[in-house]
């Protein structure tokens, strides 16, 4: 079946440092990837997105690009903020005509320090 | 746009009680609703998929009796936690698609923290 596995938390950084979170995935075909974002107390929010190889998603300053040779949907950002610490879902969705279910990574959980 | 709510966010209750966790989506309609059950430290296990007007269909290892969804309409589904347990602690999310058979999105609500003492 599908699965998602990113890199164990918590990640701690200073503000401005340059993040990555690591995701590798094992989906048959070309699922859709996405990275959620759960700020304290709040629900999860799509915060970028992929739906083919190549593809590169960007919001807010995180970027992600899809990489089908290596199973990959690496989180980037080039300058964390305090307002960045949040915890962080890699997902995927399987490919194929009426497929809308969601398969979450375990989350990493960041926080940034002044 | 696209605003699930839930409620109520937290929730605390007796043994053997039941809980009922309402989400709704508040600007569209959602035929396709999804149930997430998150652990401490731990991905969002999806515990069942429901469909407007027909019955929800469960992912393996959950209990259909136990953990009872209801999606009467296009805007509502319930998930009630029949004689609840301390073991069904946790963190209860829905979430909300607009349509049954595209690559749209899910909405996510705020999620409900239910505490069974």
């Amino acid at each position: 079946g599908d699965s998602v596995t990113q890199m164990e938390g918590p990640v701690t950084l200073s503000e401005e440092a340059f993040l990555t979170i690591n995701c590798t995935y094992t989906a048959t075909g070309y699922p859709s990837l996405f990275w959620y974002v759960q700020y304290p107390g709040e629900g999860l929010q799509l915060l970028l997105k992929a739906t083919k190889a190549d593809d590169k998603g960007s919001n807010k300053g995180f970027e992600a690009t899809y990489r089908k040779e290596t199973t990959s949907f690496h989180l980037e950002k080039g300058s964390v903020q305090v307002s960045d610490s949040a915890v962080y879902f890699c997902a995927l969705r399987s490919a194929g005509a009426g497929s809308y279910q969601l398969t979450f990574g375990k989350g990493t959980k960041l926080s940034v320090i002044p | 746009g696209a605003v699930v709510s839930q409620h109520p966010s937290r929730v605390i209750c007796k043994s053997g009680t039941s809980v009922k966790i309402e989400c709704r989506s508040l600007d569209f309609q959602a035929t396709t609703m999804f149930w997430y059950r998150q652990f401490p430290k731990k991905s969002l296990m999806l515990m069942a998929t429901s469909n407007e007007g027909s019955k929800a269909t469960y992912e393996q290892g959950v209990e259909k009796d136990k953990f009872l969804i209801n999606h009467a309409s296009l805007t509502l589904s319930t998930l009630t936690v029949t004689s609840a347990h301390p073991e069904d602690s946790s963190f209860y999310i829905c979430s909300a698609s607009p349509e049954p058979s595209s690559y749209n999105e899910q909405f996510f609500g705020p999620g409900t923290r239910l505490t069974v003492l």
